[in-house]
């Protein structure tokens, strides 16, 4: 299968906390794991990545964790700021030269 | 801007007449992608190139639907007869792809309405 799983849908959470989505694919051949972002109106725009080599990956206030034997990857985001407000996807690499998306979590930073 | 490039931004289109995009990728790119993307869903994988090879093409897509790239650098997507179900956000992307996995850079997308 091609598919890649991704929840929650929708995430609020208060200025400051962190959030984490998860996602989970299903083709054990996916190596890459890329996140976007993507505000209203306009293109997704890569945040962060991680190879299937590599288990976590931190940039500054984000970071991505991989399980290669269950076949999840989340994305973390702690000291949460407005400008965080967006919708983000993960996505995976099935066999073949693809990148597949997930339907995307709608993150709402609370003032 | 030396950064992915679609045109027309807007089509509105009536049902049942032809529409053709157009995808300037970034100049050094091999690869490029076509997505369709609809209000809420994450972008849905159409169809890809390497240089002007077309090597996959999405089992959900039409018959309809046809993308070209004829020397490996600009691309057209094509839908002929369109329907009202074919309204949404056609992004395009590129990446360079070496000896492994480099991100995608999308364009503005150009966004199809059917009448």
């Amino acid at each position: 299968g091609e598919n890649v799983e991704q929840h929650p849908s929708t995430l609020s959470v208060q200025e400051g906390d962190s959030a984490v989505i998860k996602c989970t694919y299903s083709d054990s051949a996916s190596n890459y794991f890329p996140w976007y972002k993507q505000e209203l109106g306009k293109r997704p725009q890569l945040i962060i990545d991680i190879r299937s080599n590599v288990g976590e990956k931190k940039d500054q206030r984000i970071a991505v964790t991989l399980n290669k034997t269950a076949k999840h990857f989340s994305l973390h985001i702690t000291e949460t700021q407005p400008e965080d407000s967006a919708v983000y996807f993960c996505a995976a690499t099935p066999t073949g030269d693809k990148i597949i998306f997930g339907k995307g979590t709608r993150l709402h930073i609370l003032p | 801007d030396t950064g992915v490039s679609q045109n027309p931004r807007h089509k509105i289109t009536k049902r049942g007449q032809n529409v053709t995009f157009r995808c300037d990728p970034i100049s050094e790119h091999n690869r490029l992608y076509w997505y369709r993307q609809t209000l809420g869903q994450g972008p849905e994988f159409l169809t890809y190139f390497q240089n002007e090879a077309q090597l996959e093409k999405s089992r959900l897509l039409s018959d309809r639907f046809s993308a070209e790239r004829p020397k490996g650098s600009f691309s057209t997507l094509e839908i002929q007869r369109t329907e009202q179900g074919d309204s949404a956000m056609y992004l395009c992307a590129s990446s360079f792809q070496g000896s492994g996995w480099s991100p995608l850079h999308f364009g503005n997308g150009t966004r199809l309405t059917v009448t």
